[in-house]
């Protein structure tokens, strides 16, 4: 059964400053992982999807690497601001089932 | 473009009382869909899933169910609420097929009283 686990629970930085959240999971056989921000009482919204066969991602300030036979992925936030202020959760579509299993989440404060 | 919706966004019921959710999809067609619930200060935990008109896949034991009446739509319901269904419940959809990204609605904040 795959578990997806997120640390740190949570993280209170400055302004500015490159932080990086992490995600593992338990089974590397994996079709994709996906990072997600949830802003309070919101939905979720997409950030980057890694496919297995992939190394890392990249969006803006934002990037993601995934090591599939080490069942780990980090997301990589550069010079943080105010409004990343958010949970974020990552997700993996494990092979051969057509689910999205959830971390429990980072949520983040940045600090003007 | 693909878009989802999902309502209503804020719903309190009685205990006991019949629910019914929403989600429609726009903009892709036969579309994998997924109702997830999140607790307060808990992750998500995924509900139901279909990957086809009247294919329903069940989670975990509780008291509700799901439908897929058209490819696009996808409902979420229970006969009689409990106190323990009150949540933030979540709809989404992914492409057919293995490499793609999920997106999701902007969800039902559900209080059952």
């Amino acid at each position: 059964k795959q578990e997806v686990t997120q640390i740190p629970a949570a993280l209170s930085v400055p302004e500015g400053e490159n932080l990086v959240l992490n995600c593992s999971f338990t089974d590397s056989a994996i079709y994709n992982l996906q990072w997600f921000r949830q802003d309070p009482g919101k939905g979720l919204t997409s950030l980057l999807l890694i496919q297995s066969s992939q190394r890392e991602q990249t969006s803006g300030r934002l990037n993601a690497s995934l090591d599939k036979s080490s069942g780990r992925s980090t997301l990589y936030i550069a010079a943080s601001q105010p409004g990343d202020s958010a949970t974020y959760l990552c997700a993996v579509f494990t092979s051969g089932t057509y689910k999205y299993i959830f971390g429990t989440g980072t949520r983040l404060k940045v600090l003007a | 473009s693909q878009t989802i919706h999902q309502w209503p966004a804020t719903l309190v019921q009685p205990v006991g009382s019949p629910l019914s959710l929403e989600c429609t999809v726009e903009g892709t067609s036969n579309p994998n869909l997924y109702w997830y619930r999140q607790a307060a200060g808990r992750g998500l935990q995924l509900l139901f899933y279909s990957v086809g008109i009247g294919q329903i896949s069940s989670e975990v034991p509780q008291n509700l169910s799901a439908s897929r009446p058209q490819d696009r739509q996808f409902i979420l319901s229970s006969k009689k609420l409990l106190l323990s269904d009150s949540g933030f419940y979540l709809c989404a959809w992914s492409g057919g097929g293995w490499i793609t990204e999920a997106f999701f609605g902007q969800g039902t904040r559900l209080t059952v009283v």
